[in-house]
This record gives C-alpha cells, sequence and structure tokens, in this order.
C-alpha cells in the first residue's frame, strides 16, 4: 500500500533563507507528484505538479524535484518569506489499484520577519 | 473566475440525521474527489470520479456515498452521520489527473462539520 512521508513536521527559518522540504513514497508506481500549500482555514492551492517522466519542476522561487527509483520528492523554496508560512503538502497519484490520491501529513513552515 | 464552491461551509449536526454537502466547479473538469482531514491522519481520500455516473472509492469510504449525475457537481451524502465524522472536508476537482500536463488540483474552501 503507497504510503507518503513528510519530513519535518514543522520547520522555522529566518526570513531570506533558502530551504529544502521533503516527500517520500513507498512505490514508485505514481501517475504523478504534487505539492499543495495549505493556510489555516483555507483549502489547497497547487503549486507544481511533476509527471511521471518528469525530473522536476519551477515556479518563481519555487523548484519541485522527483526521483522515483527512490521514492523521493523535494520542494525547494529560494529566498523564504513570511508569506511563505504555511502547511505544504504533497501527493501521488499510483498507477495501481484505481485512481487514487494520496497525501502526506504535511510539512508545516513558518518563516521568522 | 475558476473555482471550486462547497456548501455549506460550516454544519453542526446531530447523528443519524442525513445531510448532504455540495460541490459545484465551473472548469468543465472530469475528475472530481472528496477528502477528509484530521489532525495527525492527514487528507484521506473518501470518493473520486472519473467522470459523469463514475464513481469509486477512495481510502476511507465506509459511512458515506455520492453521486456524479452531472458533470459539474460531486455531492457528498452522510446517510447516518456519527461523531467520528466530524472533520474536515474538501472537494477538488481536475481535468484528468492522467493526461499529461493537464493536472492541476482545484480545491473548495472546505467545510467543518460536527456531529453531536
Amino acid at each position: 500500500k503507497q504510503e507518503v512521508t513528510q519530513i519535518p513536521a514543522a520547520l522555522s527559518v529566518p526570513e531570506g533563507e533558502n530551504l529544502v522540504l521533503n516527500c517520500s513514497f513507498t512505490d514508485s508506481a505514481i501517475y504523478n507528484l504534487q505539492w499543495f500549500r495549505q493556510d489555516p482555514g483555507k483549502g489547497l492551492t497547487s503549486l507544481l505538479l511533476i509527471q511521471s517522466s518528469q525530473r522536476e519542476q519551477t515556479s518563481g522561487r519555487l523548484n519541485a524535484s522527483l526521483d522515483k527509483s527512490s521514492g523521493r520528492s523535494t520542494l525547494y523554496i529560494a529566498a523564504s518569506q513570511p508569506g511563505d508560512s504555511a502547511t505544504y503538502l504533497c501527493a501521488v497519484t499510483p498507477n495501481t489499484g484505481g485512481f487514487k490520491t494520496i497525501f502526506g501529513a504535511g510539512t508545516r513552515l513558518f518563516v521568522k520577519a | 473566475e475558476a473555482q471550486v464552491t462547497q456548501n455549506p461551509r460550516y454544519l453542526i449536526t446531530v447523528t443519524g440525521k442525513k445531510l448532504t454537502v455540495t460541490c459545484s466547479q465551473n472548469m468543465n473538469h472530469e475528475y472530481m474527489s472528496w477528502y477528509r482531514q484530521d489532525p495527525g491522519l492527514g487528507l484521506r481520500q473518501i470518493y473520486y470520479s472519473m467522470n459523469v455516473e463514475v464513481t469509486d472509492k477512495g481510502d476511507v469510504p465506509e459511512g458515506y456515498k455520492v453521486s456524479r449525475k452531472e458533470k459539474r457537481n460531486f455531492p457528498l451524502i452522510l446517510e447516518s452521520p456519527s461523531p467520528n465524522q466530524t472533520s474536515l472536508y474538501f472537494c477538488a476537482s481536475s481535468l484528468d489527473p492522467f493526461e499529461q500536463g493537464e493536472t492541476e488540483a482545484f480545491f473548495g474552501q472546505g467545510t467543518r462539520l460536527t456531529v453531536v
């Protein structure tokens, strides 16, 4: 059964620091992996999506990589800002057993001004 | 504006009283799904739908029903709610999660349900 783990569970950094959030999954048979942002009391916002055939995606200060063989993805945030404070979730869609989506528990990020 | 709309945003109900949480999207998306989010357990998928009249169970379907009679709507039905269904619920939609480059998921704002 596919499991998604995110480390660390929480992270506090000073403004301006570059940081990496980690996501690991147990089964490499996936269609894609997505990174989301969730602000308190709000829904999820899609940040980046990486198809299984891709290695990375970039959007502004965000860069997400995917290494399917090792079951890992990283979300790199450059020059962090207080507005980046949120919970970051990764999710995979396995290509076996239907078309479910499985989320990690998230990394709660706090960027100090 | 492209969006996924859930209603209600907040609901307190009593055990056993049937309820429906509505979800509607205006993006002509094929794929829609329901999740519940609980502290320490993260987001777990309840049901999903690949298209009209095509639905399937996610990881935690027990106690829930869904229907997809129209492409834009995907209601979540709790026939006999119980306190363990107290949770934050999210609806999501995307074009086709398995087509290259066309899979960004859009989420609703959430429905906070309390069953007493």
